[in-house]
């Protein structure tokens, strides 16, 4: 079945420490994006793809950073200049005209 | 910055009741938005979509679209406990990019 898939489920960063976010898709969606959740809140863009190897910022990008080598793979590095970084993590994708995105399951990122 | 507002709530109906969850939105540009649900930890499921002043409907479900007003809002009829949840309003923008509103919590009462 077509979806996509986010790993792992849970995350737990030290300070200072690098962590990345998996995001596949096989729905041969050309868009990606990712959006940070925080408890009560809505959903806040950090980055999206429109295309392989281009990608754009969102409103909150800093402390991040993605790559799009692939049409299927959209990961997100959380850096240690990410701050606050504890949320759940949301990747989604869509194509050209559909309505709405595919979100992914999530992954939630504690820092300890 | 163009935003989606929605009442955070709680907004508390018994079983069998109409829910009705409403949005506004600043940008004027708009042409499209969503309603998905969410469940505690769990990601967002789409359950409508609207592009036309008016009323569409899809089972319980009903999205009322007023673009002059810019305001959306959804009706659930004949609610059921399964139905509490947050639903969060969106709208479409440039490069395909959903602006999400914060979610009205609903809680049904059996």
């Amino acid at each position: 079945d077509g979806g996509i898939t986010q790993s792992p489920k849970y995350l737990f960063r030290k300070e200072g420490q690098n962590v990345t976010l998996s995001c596949e898709q096989n729905l041969n969606h050309d868009a990606m994006y990712w959006y940070r959740q925080d408890p009560g809140q809505g959903l806040r863009l950090i980055y999206y793809s429109q295309i392989v190897n281009d990608f754009q910022k969102g409103d909150i990008a800093e402390g991040y950073s993605v790559s799009r080598e692939k049409k299927e793979s959209f990961p997100l590095t959380v850096t240690s200049a990410q701050k606050n970084p504890t949320a759940f993590y949301l990747c989604a994708s869509t194509k050209q005209g559909a309505d709405g995105y595919t979100f992914g399951s999530g992954t939630r990122l504690t820092v300890v | 910055q163009k935003e989606v507002e929605q009442n955070s709530g709680p907004l508390s109906v018994p079983e069998g009741a109409i829910a009705s969850l409403n949005c506004t939105y600043s940008d004027r540009g708009s042409q499209s938005f969503f309603w998905y649900r969410q469940y505690s930890g769990k990601s967002p499921e789409l359950i409508m979509f609207i592009y036309s002043n008016g009323d569409k409907e899809d089972g319980r479900f009903t999205a009322q679209l007023n673009k002059a007003s810019q305001y959306v809002s959804l009706l659930i009829r004949d609610s059921q406990p399964s139905d509490s949840a947050t639903y969060l309003c969106a709208s479409k923008g440039g490069f395909q990019k959903l602006v999400f509103g914060t979610g009205t919590r609903l809680l049904v009462s059996p």
